[in-house]
């Protein structure tokens, strides 16, 4: 089992439609975990922290649940610029070691 | 403006040339990462400095090596690059917190001819 696992996709979403990603994670003691985008032969780029309690930013939504070891990342109202490889990353375990998953891919269309 | 710069942004070497890639931050971060992207594939950890200790992955091959000379400048260097070593070299870097994010440079495109 990988430690990080995310559905490849390609999620094909038109403009304005809502969005979910689910991603899990085998080492349960994991501390800390983040969203990341990716567009096509670029650097990732944070999208957003994921807290225990939840977050939230603009139309993006984080959740984690630890019982059952996934995070989620939910995109409302997509627009075509959120066309990208979502990556999620977990640090694994306290140290500064760092899983990424493979990341979903997102087409967002007209 | 950019805050963690690698250079250069595409490389090309002979197999079996040495090469180094090289990144600078103006963060002050205490730690700095080396990653390696293979197409379509996760970011794979190749190791990392929290300041001046050095920390490898077990699985990273002896081929890779790093130094980092100061706060701001780390440097990966491959020693004698196979084909199969062709991807993007991305640096970032993050606080002393392993709860923090991280920060990436543009990377560096390697190719081996």
């Amino acid at each position: 089992r990988k430690e990080v696992e995310q559905d490849p996709g390609p999620f094909n979403v038109p403009e304005g439609a809502t969005v979910a990603f689910n991603c899990t994670y085998s080492n349960s003691a994991s501390q800390s975990f983040f969203w990341y985008r990716q567009d096509c032969r670029k650097e990732p780029k944070l999208l957003m922290s994921v807290y225990s309690s939840g977050n939230e930013d603009g139309r993006f939504t984080a959740q984690l649940n630890r019982a059952s070891q996934y995070i989620s990342l939910l995109i409302r109202d997509s627009k075509l610029s959120d066309s990208a490889t979502y990556l999620c990353v977990v640090n694994n375990g306290g140290g500064f070691k760092t899983i990424f998953g493979a990341g979903t891919r997102l087409f967002v269309k007209a | 403006d950019a805050m963690v710069i690698q250079n250069p942004r595409y490389q090309v070497t002979q197999f079996g040339k040495p090469v180094t890639l090289s990144c600078s931050q103006t963060l002050n971060h205490n730690v700095m990462y080396w990653y390696q992207q293979k197409s379509s594939q996760a970011p794979k950890l190749l190791f990392h400095y929290y300041d001046k200790d050095f920390n490898n992955e077990a699985d990273t091959p002896d081929n890779f090596q790093s130094r980092r000379p100061n706060t701001s400048f780390c440097f990966l260097d491959i020693r004698s690059p196979g084909l199969g070593d062709a991807a993007m070299y991305l640096c970032a870097t993050s606080g002393g917190q392993a709860d923090q994010p991280q920060h990436f440079g543009d990377g560096t495109r390697l190719s081996i001819l």
